[in-house]
């Protein structure tokens, strides 16, 4: 089944303590991304990627890392989460430059 | 960098009756505006997209219209059932250039079709 798995679901963690999501898709994409979710702001990018290698800052990219060593796989790192970064994460995919999406499932993150 | 600004924020119809979901964008040199739904607890989902050199589309009871010289686009649901309720987002993009990885959302807006 093509899809966009990340994973945790859920993570709970402590102020400044690193943590990665993970995310990865078999649809065999070129075009990865990360978005945040927060009620009343709807979907902030934060982070694309082009290919292999390619990456670029969303709207929203302070506090955030990431990576794209292999096609398939596009990890989400915080080296320092803090309150403010507690949300609704969701990586995305697509094949042709940013059209038509694919959304992962999400991940709760809550930053005490 | 691209804005878009989404209306109205909550929209509550009656089962059968027609809703309309409103979006302005302020790059011109965008051209694909996709529409996403997002049921409860669930991912977003493309239930229709419009690129710059087509004014309407439709598809079953869900239509996008667009007007490049105002900037703006919209999303009818028409004879909306209860399952239309969800959070509907629309977004914004350039499909060249340097930056075509950006997709820029609309802040939502949470449709409730009442039985």
């Amino acid at each position: 089944e093509a899809q966009v798995t990340q994973n945790p679901r859920y993570l709970i963690t402590v102020t400044g303590k690193k943590l990665t999501v993970t995310c990865s898709q078999n649809m065999n994409h070129e075009y990865m991304s990360w978005y945040r979710q927060d009620p009343g702001l709807g979907l902030r990018q934060i982070y694309y990627s082009m290919n292999v290698e390619v990456t670029d800052k969303g709207d929203v990219p302070e506090g955030y890392k990431v990576s794209r060593k292999e096609k398939r796989n596009f990890p989400l790192i915080l080296e320092s989460p803090s309150p403010n970064q507690t949300s609704l994460y969701f990586c995305a995919s697509s094949l042709y430059r940013g059209v038509g999406y694919t959304f992962g499932s999400g991940t709760r993150l809550t930053v005490v | 960098g691209e804005n878009v600004e989404q209306h109205p924020s909550t929209l509550s119809v009656q089962e059968g009756d027609s809703a309309v979901i409103k979006c302005t964008y302020s790059d011109s040199a965008s051209n694909y505006f996709p529409w996403y739904k997002q049921e409860l607890g669930k991912r977003p989902q493309l239930i229709i997209d419009i690129r710059s050199n087509v004014g309407e589309k439709k598809d079953q009871r869900i239509a996008v219209t667009l007007n490049k010289t105002a900037k703006h686009f919209s999303l009818h649901i028409t004879e909306t059932q209860p399952e239309d309720s969800a959070v509907y987002f629309c977004a914004a993009k350039r499909t060249g250039g340097t930056s075509y990885g950006k997709l820029t959302f609309g802040q939502g807006t949470i449709l409730t079709v009442h039985p």
